[in-house]
């Protein structure tokens, strides 16, 4: 079964690092996503990316995050220069399209802010 | 603005007892999608149903059923003889428009199944 795949799984950082998180969507799929889960709480929408370009972002996804698509078939978040509020669970997905199928998500990876 | 309330913060229930966690959604657009989620303690987001807001005919799959009203703004979600397995986190989710992806997620509701 095709999946969604993030890398890394954890990662620790220092306040004010820069964090590349990776994601390999399903190799089909037009629609990208990148959501965010602070440790126990609800799943927050961040960033969607179609075309090699945002299509939409919320409130959360300021000037200290950017999304990439380097090549055919990574996508990347990135933050600049991280804060410790900025430690959670940051999923990838994607779609094939907007009006078909399931949105997968990856597994996530776990970003730890000291 | 669209909201989704998952009341119900925790839930344990005993093997082979049914249980319904329970969503509420608002939403001003007359196009949306509704969506449950489950996320096990290993952390993924695993599908369990994406539905339209023209849909509203009740799904069964399996030990799971879904019962979808409009006139409540409801999108329930039934598991019917429980097992331990089931024992996860559970987002209810919408997103509006036509085939928008950027879901709103509820709080979750923790269901916790007692062998």
């Amino acid at each position: 079964e095709p999946e969604v795949t993030q890398t890394p799984s954890h990662q620790v950082t220092q306040m004010g690092q820069e964090v590349i998180l990776r994601c390999v969507p399903i190799s089909n799929h037009l629609y990208f996503y990148w959501y965010r889960q602070i440790l126990g709480q609800k799943v927050e929408f961040l960033v969607s990316f179609y075309n090699n370009e945002i299509s939409e972002k919320s409130e959360i996804f300021d000037d200290q995050f950017s999304v990439e698509r380097p090549d055919g078939s990574n996508f990347t978040l990135k933050i600049r220069s991280t804060k410790l509020e900025d430690s959670a669970m940051y999923f990838c997905a994607s779609i094939v399209g907007t009006n078909t199928g399931e949105l997968f998500f990856g597994e996530g990876s776990r970003l730890t802010v000291l | 603005a669209q909201k989704v309330t998952q009341a119900q913060t925790e839930i344990s229930v005993v093997e082979k007892e049914d249980v319904t966690l329970d969503c509420v959604y608002e939403t001003r657009d007359t196009t949306y999608y509704l969506f449950w989620y489950k996320q096990p303690p290993s952390g993924e987001l695993v599908f369990l149903i994406r539905r339209n807001s023209f849909d509203e005919q009740n799904e069964i799959s399996g030990r799971y059923s879904w019962n979808f009203q409009k006139s409540t703004s409801s999108f329930n979600f039934t598991i019917t003889a429980s097992q331990v397995v089931d024992s996860a986190v559970y987002f209810c989710a919408l997103s509006e428009g036509t085939g928008a992806n950027n879901l709103f997620f509820g709080t979750g509701t923790r269901l916790t199944v007692i062998p």
